[in-house]
């Protein structure tokens, strides 16, 4: 039934803490995505689980991001050390089986991100 | 590797015009081709997909986009605009050894004037 689900909707931190945003995909979806969403930009993929493990994490910009899904469900976006450059609406997708010649991939809203 | 330029940050039409979006793509091989959009405070949405099949696509609420590999390009059209298609459009690219990674293009905004 339900669609992509992200939390929280809005986080705001201080420059150098730690967060930690949230999805839960598609129930049986084995494909999640992380993209991360500038203004005035298009999303800009970040990691791709498939299953429980990490099949493409090419676009994480630096080892300050760490992504898991340890039961191959919900996920969690981590990130050390904020700065203000990390401030963005980080979205989560998810597909069935991660082909794209037969797969949708359904996005959640978003997490807008905002560091001080 | 693959990349979309999408020509025209912003698009304004007037209500019952023909609304036409510019996508093209780059790739080494032959790619799959998506348009989105992205309403308010929504999330992102599937309007369409070109997988290699059939070169003229159909989506949802009236759109469509032609596959033109001569001229690169994947644009997105609707005969006629309604107030309602107000939203930011992405078109993105992804070739399925990659897992379903998409890239997107910056996105373009469609105003539709009464």
């Amino acid at each position: 039934g339900a669609g992509v689900s992200q939390t929280p909707s809005n986080k705001v931190t201080e420059k150098g803490k730690y967060v930690e945003l949230r999805c839960d995909p598609i129930s049986g979806h084995t494909a999640l995505y992380w993209y991360r969403q500038s203004l005035g930009q298009g999303p800009e993929f970040l990691i791709y689980f498939q299953g429980t493990g990490a099949a493409d994490d090419s676009g994480l910009p630096n080892d300050r991001f760490f992504a898991v899904r340890p039961e191959g469900s919900v996920s969690t976006l981590k990130i050390q050390r904020t700065e203000r450059g990390d401030s963005a609406v980080y979205l989560c997708a998810s597909s069935l089986v991660g082909d794209l010649s037969t797969d949708t991939q359904y996005f959640g809203p978003g997490t807008r991100l905002t560091v001080l | 590797a693959q990349s979309v330029t999408q020509l025209g940050s912003h698009v304004s039409v007037s209500e019952g015009a023909l609304v036409l979006l510019r996508c093209n793509y780059s790739s080494s091989v032959p790619p799959y081709l998506f348009w989105y959009v992205q309403y308010p405070n929504q999330g992102l949405q599937l309007l369409l997909k070109y997988t290699s099949a059939a070169t003229l696509v159909k989506g949802i609420n009236g759109f469509e986009a032609e596959f033109k590999k001569s001229e690169t390009s994947f644009h997105l059209t609707k005969p006629s605009a309604h107030m309602s298609d107000a939203a930011e459009y992405f078109c993105a690219v992804s070739v399925n050894n990659q897992g379903g990674k998409l890239i997107f293009g910056q996105g373009t905004e469609l105003s539709v004037k009464p």
